[in-house]
């Protein structure tokens, strides 16, 4: 089955720096690459995605980069603010069948 | 739109009951929907893939007799926890595509909170 490694666990960064976090899969017939943010108790939200036929997407402040060589795909977030503070999962969608496998999750700390 | 809801937000039952969880597409339909299973400071694994007018894909590990899906209809898919232990509370989220749209972007409901008392 599709293995997915999420790194780091934890990321901890002052506002306004960057952040960066990044995603390795198993399948190489994967062809959609989401991010998605978590609340506590909530469910998850698409922040961007990006297909296997473009290498970088942006959106404002986040962007994601995508290297289907190596079979990774990254979240950038620039100029962070504290809201931004919540887990972050990978989630690339396994081929066959649709079904995203999610990461381990990524939690992030913007300190004011 | 592309709103999924879920039914219950929340409920506590005993050990040894049964407990039905509904998951529903408002806007659009959806011939598959997925259930996951989110245990506390953990990511959300995927139980199974809901299948309409089809039985369900099971994912390894996850027993397809105490975990019954249902999906009847092209907006309505059920997860049944049957004989609850304490070990199946967890928050329980279902997802579904608009596939009539083209998208690839999967809409969450917003989940429920199972416990197991």
């Amino acid at each position: 089955g599709e293995n997915v490694e999420q790194h780091p666990s934890t990321l901890s960064v002052q506002e306004g720096d960057s952040a960066v976090i990044k995603c390795t899969y198993s399948d190489s017939a994967s062809n959609y690459f989401p991010w998605y943010k978590q609340e506590l108790g909530k469910r998850p939200q698409l922040i961007i995605d990006i297909r296997s036929n473009v290498g970088e997407k942006k959106d404002q402040r986040i962007a994601v980069t995508l290297n289907k060589t190596a079979k990774h795909f990254s979240l950038h977030i620039t100029e962070t603010q504290p809201e931004d503070s919540a887990v972050y999962f990978c989630a690339p969608r396994v081929n066959q069948g649709g079904k995203l496998i999610f990461g381990q999750g990524t939690e992030l700390s913007v300190k004011p | 739109g592309a709103v999924v809801s879920q039914h219950p937000s929340w409920v506590i039952c005993k050990s040894g009951t049964s407990v039905k969880i509904e998951c529903r597409s408002l806007d659009f339909q959806a011939t598959t929907m997925f259930w996951y299973r989110q245990f506390p400071k953990q990511s959300l694994m995927l139980m199974a893939t809901s299948n309409e007018g089809s039985k369900a894909t099971y994912e390894q590990g996850v027993e397809k007799d105490k975990f019954l899906i249902n999906h009847a209809s092209l907006t309505l898919s059920t997860l049944t926890v049957t004989s609850a232990h304490p070990e199946d509370s967890s928050f329980y989220i279902c997802s579904a595509r608009d596939i009539l749209a083209g998208g690839w972007e999967q809409y969450f409901g917003p989940g429920t909170r199972l416990t197991v008392t």
